[in-house]
């Protein structure tokens, strides 16, 4: 059974940084691509970066240059290190399964984790 | 980038009624690219529908997509109680994904 679980988030200060971790089971992350999704309290769903099979990642212009998304293949983890945070990245962050090559969509999620920015 | 733009932001409907839910793309997308899930409060969001019209697995069938292009479409057709629920379009383009802002669907 495939299954994602996301750990790491919490109350962070501005400028701060925090690492999410994203562990799978039932299948391995070097297999497909994955991603992380941010929502924000209330409000819509939010890409935040993929990384893909050979390792290239991108990220929304929202995050670039203070996210980094990895992936452990031996623990079977993928990553995300937060950077000078700010109050709008307070939100759930999901990890998010890509469907596979050529398949544009994530077919399972995380139960996602709590990232609070405040002073 | 490709912005993605859902109507009506809310609808309110009976059991049973036929839900017509838009997106809207600024440019063409590849119909492959086009995806509905649906989110339940305080639920991870699920996969509904995939290449604009191809339901996920364990999908009931009163749920279809349709579309291309620029404009896009997901139907409910008996509405049952459970369907409470956001849903929300994404579109996948130059390696990136975005997604629209949702409609709310409210169960009378």
């Amino acid at each position: 059974e495939v299954q994602l679980v996301d750990s790491g988030g919490g109350l962070i200060q501005p400028g701060g940084s925090l690492r999410l971790s994203c562990a799978a089971s039932g299948f391995s992350v070097s297999t497909t691509y994955m991603n992380w999704v941010r929502q924000a309290p209330g409000k819509g769903l939010e890409w935040v970066s993929v990384i893909y099979l050979g390792g290239t990642t991108y990220y929304a212009d929202s995050v670039k240059g203070r996210f980094t998304i990895s992936r452990d293949n031996s623990q079977n983890t993928v990553d995300l290190q937060m950077n000078s945070l700010t109050a709008e990245d307070t939100a759930v962050y999901y990890c998010a399964r890509g469907g596979g090559f050529g398949k544009y969509y994530f077919d399972y999620w995380g139960q996602g984790t709590l990232v609070t920015v405040s002073s | 980038e490709i912005v993605l733009t859902q109507s009506p932001g809310t609808l309110s409907l009976s059991p049973g009624e036929r839900a017509t839910l838009s997106c809207r793309a600024s440019q063409s997308v590849s119909s492959n690219y086009l995806v509905w899930y649906q989110q339940k409060p305080g639920q991870a969001p699920r996969l509904l529908i995939y290449g604009a019209s191809s339901r996920a697995t364990g999908i009931p069938d009163r749920f279809s997509g349709s579309g291309s292009g620029t404009d896009f479409t997901l139907t409910i057709s008996r509405l049952e109680p459970e369907d409470s629920a956001v849903y929300y379009c994404q579109q996948y383009g130059s390696s990136r994904f975005t997604f629209g802002p949702g409609t709310k669907v409210d169960i009378k």
